[in-house]
Formats: C-alpha cells, sequence, structure tokens
C-alpha cells in the first residue's frame, strides 16, 4: 500500500509550458505539503495546506499553484516552466502541522525542464 | 542563510563500526531536529528525532546527540549495516511547536562497505 503516491515519477517538457504535478496520500492525514530539492539538494517547503486550506506559502513565485481538491490530494499546477524549475519536487503529508507530527513523503518528481 | 548544515557531503565506512553523521544550525530558537533517511528514487523517511530538552535520544542502533550551546547534533549509527547506505538529511522546524515549516540540511551521502 503506497502512503503517499506522485505521479508522474519524471517529467521533461520545454521551457514555457505549463504542467501539474499529482499527489494523493491514503494515510488520512490533515496536511500536506510540496518540497523542491534543487541541484544542492537542498530540501526546501514550497506550500503546506491542512483540510484544503492554504497555511503555508514561501517565496514561491506564482507561477507555482497549489490546488486542493479535497485533503487527500494536493496538485501542483507550474506555468510557463523554466530552467531554473528543474529539480526534484516532493509531496508530503502528516497528521497535523505540530512537532510531534511525522511527515511522510512521496517518492518525489524529477521535473525536467529543456 | 542556510540554518541547518551538513558540511560533509559523505561518508564512507566499513560494516560492523560506527557512523557519524553531524549537523550544524545557527539559529538558537531551534527548539526539535529531525533525521530522515532518503534512499535514491525514494522520497525521505523519518528516522529518529530530539527535542532541545534532551541532549540524547536513542532508538535501536541510532541515537542522536544535541549539544545546544556548540549548535550541532549528531546522529551514531552503531553498528553500521550495508542497508543503512543512503542519504541522511537533519531538519529543523523553522517555527517552534510547529513541524510545518521544516529546514533541511544538504544532506550527507553515506556508504557502508561490507
Amino acid at each position: 500500500d503506497t502512503a503517499v503516491s506522485q505521479t508522474p515519477k519524471y517529467l521533461v517538457t520545454q521551457m514555457g509550458n505549463d504542467k501539474s504535478i499529482k499527489c494523493e496520500q491514503n494515510l488520512g492525514h490533515d496536511t500536506m505539503y510540496w518540497y523542491k530539492q534543487d541541484s544542492k539538494k537542498f530540501l526546501k517547503i514550497m506550500f503546506s495546506y491542512n483540510n484544503k486550506e492554504l497555511i503555508i506559502n514561501e517565496t514561491v513565485p506564482n507561477r507555482f499553484s497549489p490546488k486542493s481538491p479535497d485533503k487527500a490530494h494536493l496538485n501542483l499546477h507550474i506555468n510557463s516552466l523554466e530552467l531554473g524549475d528543474s529539480a526534484v519536487y516532493f509531496c508530503a503529508s502528516s497528521h497535523g502541522g505540530l512537532t510531534a507530527d511525522t511527515q511522510y513523503f512521496g517518492p518525489g518528481t524529477r521535473l525536467t525542464v529543456l | 542563510d542556510q540554518q541547518v548544515k551538513q558540511n560533509s557531503p559523505s561518508l564512507s565506512v566499513q560494516e560492523g563500526r560506527i557512523s557519524i553523521l553531524n549537523c550544524d544550525y545557527t539559529n538558537s530558537m531551534f527548539d526539535y531536529f529531525l533525521w530522515y533517511k532518503k534512499y535514491p528514487a525514494e522520497g525521505p523517511t523519518f528516522l529518529i528525532s530530539i527535542s532541545s530538552i534532551k541532549d540524547k535520544n536513542e532508538d535501536g542502533r541510532f541515537t542522536v546527540f544535541l549539544n545546544k550551546s556548540a549548535k550541532h547534533l549528531s546522529l551514531h549509527i552503531v553498528p553500521s549495516q550495508p542497508g543503512d547506505s543512503a542519504v541522511y538529511f537533519c531538519a529543523a522546524p523553522k517555527v517552534a511547536g510547529n513541524t510545518g515549516k521544516l529546514i533541511f540540511g544538504q544532506g550527507t551521502t553515506l556508504q557502508v562497505k561490507p
């Protein structure tokens, strides 16, 4: 049973295109996150949703728009893709947003922008 | 400004020996620290955590030590096993009491040789 799943696993696209990455968790968690792992391997929080409401929005270009149709899903839509968007994107979920709540990560989506 | 740093990008140890992974932080307000482990093509998985009220937390072969005065923590793995070969990330919540905004180090790749 996959706890946090992401599709697609790999995504190769041209600059200027619009693409989406989907994330689903079957853990019954209320909070979901998107992280970006850049070329220097740092994992950085992008967004967090709690029960479909945005609670964290780091300084991410507004070309990135998360959408949460329900608390089990948090999709990431990216408009006008740029070369610098190439990275691995990880979705994660946790029961809540408290210190004791472990975050469970998906396998990642490797996005390559040509 | 990277507030959590792992200055050793890689570490190689012999099976059965001790592995020591280090992490430094700059923000004295951090009150909780986590270690995540990541295998290739998978997302990070939670390994062990420590609250700032403690200086040691042990879970089986894994022990995390916290030195608040030095703003330093370390993960000890004893004895190391080949299956421990992975990337290890140190992390801290940016907001006290809330893991919603985890700040990750850049990771240390551990290789355990049989």
